[in-house]
């Protein structure tokens, strides 16, 4: 069984940086043609693709948010990172980790980030 | 504004079918596989239908997918109270080197 739990603030400041953790089971990011990529919501919007890293430590990032994040992995963990940087309120909403196979195959619950001061 | 455009909202009886649609453009849908997830009050997405029209074991039939061009559709047939929630459609953008996705349609099975 595969899953994935995202972990991290669920309130971060105007300007801090964001640095949320998915722990993941029931896959190996080190198998061929496998990736981790984090997808947001705001509240009431649509799905945003924020970052992808494959198992052959290729990354992809949204062209709109590429110079505030990082996506980083941990292989031997089973651990995905993603820090975003200059937090804002727009920022806020529900922040998904999900495995990366045929499309976004398998996703974690969710965790709700609050940017506010 | 989305890149994918869907209708913001679709209706239909319980038992009937709906179809829900998803138009980009050649850089995305026209060249790239559609995938379409369904996303139920209050909880994640789930992965309905990938590379167009397949769907990962445990999808009923009652859910299919097809592609045409450079638009995408969403088929759901004997619909049940069960299936309301919100549908997205995503794909690649060869243009923009990233993973899109549309506004999202909400079903009521009325």
């Amino acid at each position: 069984q595969i899953t994935l739990k995202e972990s991290g603030p669920t309130l971060v400041k105007p300007t801090q940086t964001l640095r949320l953790t998915c722990t993941f089971s029931g896959f190996s990011l080190s198998t061929s043609g496998v990736g981790v990529g984090w997808i947001r919501q705001p509240p009431g919007k649509a799905l945003e693709c924020l970052a992808l890293i494959y198992w052959d430590d290729d990354t992809r990032y949204s062209p709109y948010l590429r110079s505030r994040l990082t996506i980083t992995k941990d292989t031997s963990k089973n651990k995905v990172v993603l820090t975003m940087a200059n937090m804002d309120p727009v920022d806020t909403g529900t922040y998904y980790c999900v495995q990366v196979f045929n499309a976004f195959d398998v996703w974690g619950q969710g965790t709700m980030v609050t940017v506010s001061s | 504004q989305s890149v994918l455009t869907q209708p913001p909202s679709v209706s239909a009886a319980p038992g009937q079918k709906v179809t829900i649609s998803c138009s980009g453009s050649s850089s995305n849908i026209g060249n790239n596989y559609v995938s379409w997830y369904q996303q139920l009050p209050g909880t994640a997405p789930k992965l309905l239908i990938y590379d167009n029209n397949k769907r990962p074991s445990g999808i009923p039939d009652r859910f299919s997918g097809s592609k045409s061009g450079t638009s995408a559709t969403l088929g759901i047939t004997g619909l049940q109270t069960g299936d309301e929630a919100d549908y997205y459609c995503g794909t690649w953008d060869s243009s923009l080197s990233a993973r899109v996705f549309g506004g999202g349609t909400n079903l009521t099975v009325l």
